[in-house]
């Protein structure tokens, strides 16, 4: 079965510039999750999303927005970026709506802003 | 922010000794996860404990909770050198909808 799947792999942007990141679940799974990870920290919740609908926001600006399709891929939207948004961005899926579900991460984005 | 705060935050240890790492937290939780992440790459689920959980076993792994003290401990039996990662702890808050990660120990197993 294939996993969690994210793209692209690798992303350079400038400052200003808006960005689209993707992500497919697990087939079955309903629920994808948004995490941030700043080199040499731990991942920071961004967002959920349970059949279409967010469920939870963590304490990230508005320039931050997600989607959930019918076929519950997801997209992370990051408008005006900053030098602070260069990172890891990993999507997570899992089958129920709470986090206490075990989440399956991706590989991850690695985002750089120049 | 970050709710778990893994100690130590790096760990050097010889093949075929044991590992452990801490973590503690602030809040109350509903359960408490560890996972494992190779070189910067995506996460691994190792194991879920219970808030009403205080030890469970996974293979080589052993997790015990005490919630008395917010605090939880990996322990990983005869150590390989395909151990080597960073080990995270996840908290899910009572009350919040988010998982929240510590800032993670790194093990190195050498050889």
């Amino acid at each position: 079965d294939a996993g969690v799947t994210q793209s692209p792999t690798h992303l350079i942007k400038t400052r200003g510039q808006h960005v689209t990141l993707r992500c497919s679940p697990i087939s079955g799974h309903k629920s994808v999750s948004w995490y941030q990870q700043v080199l040499g920290q731990g991942p920071q919740f961004i967002f959920q999303y349970y059949e279409k609908e967010e469920r939870g926001r963590g304490n990230f600006p508005d320039r931050f927005s997600a989607r959930q399709f019918p076929n519950y891929s997801s997209e992370l939207n990051v408008n005006a970026l900053l030098l602070g948004d260069s990172a890891l961005y990993l999507c997570a899926s899992s089958l129920g709506g709470l986090v206490s579900y075990e989440q399956y991460f991706g590989p991850g984005t690695r985002l750089t802003v120049t | 922010s970050q709710q778990g705060e893994e100690d130590p935050q790096a760990l050097s240890i010889q093949e075929g000794e044991n590992a452990t790492m801490n973590c503690s937290y602030k809040t109350s939780i509903n359960n408490l996860q560890w996972y494992r992440q190779n070189s910067g790459r995506g996460l691994v689920h190792l194991i879920l404990i219970r808030s009403n959980e205080r030890e469970k076993h996974s293979g080589r792994l052993r997790v015990t909770l005490d919630t008395s003290k917010k605090s939880s401990s990996l322990l990983i039996t005869a150590s390989r050198a395909a151990d080597t990662a960073s080990y995270f702890c996840a908290t899910d808050p009572v009350n919040r909808r988010a998982l929240t990660f510590g800032s993670g120990t790194r093990l190195q197993v050498q050889p």
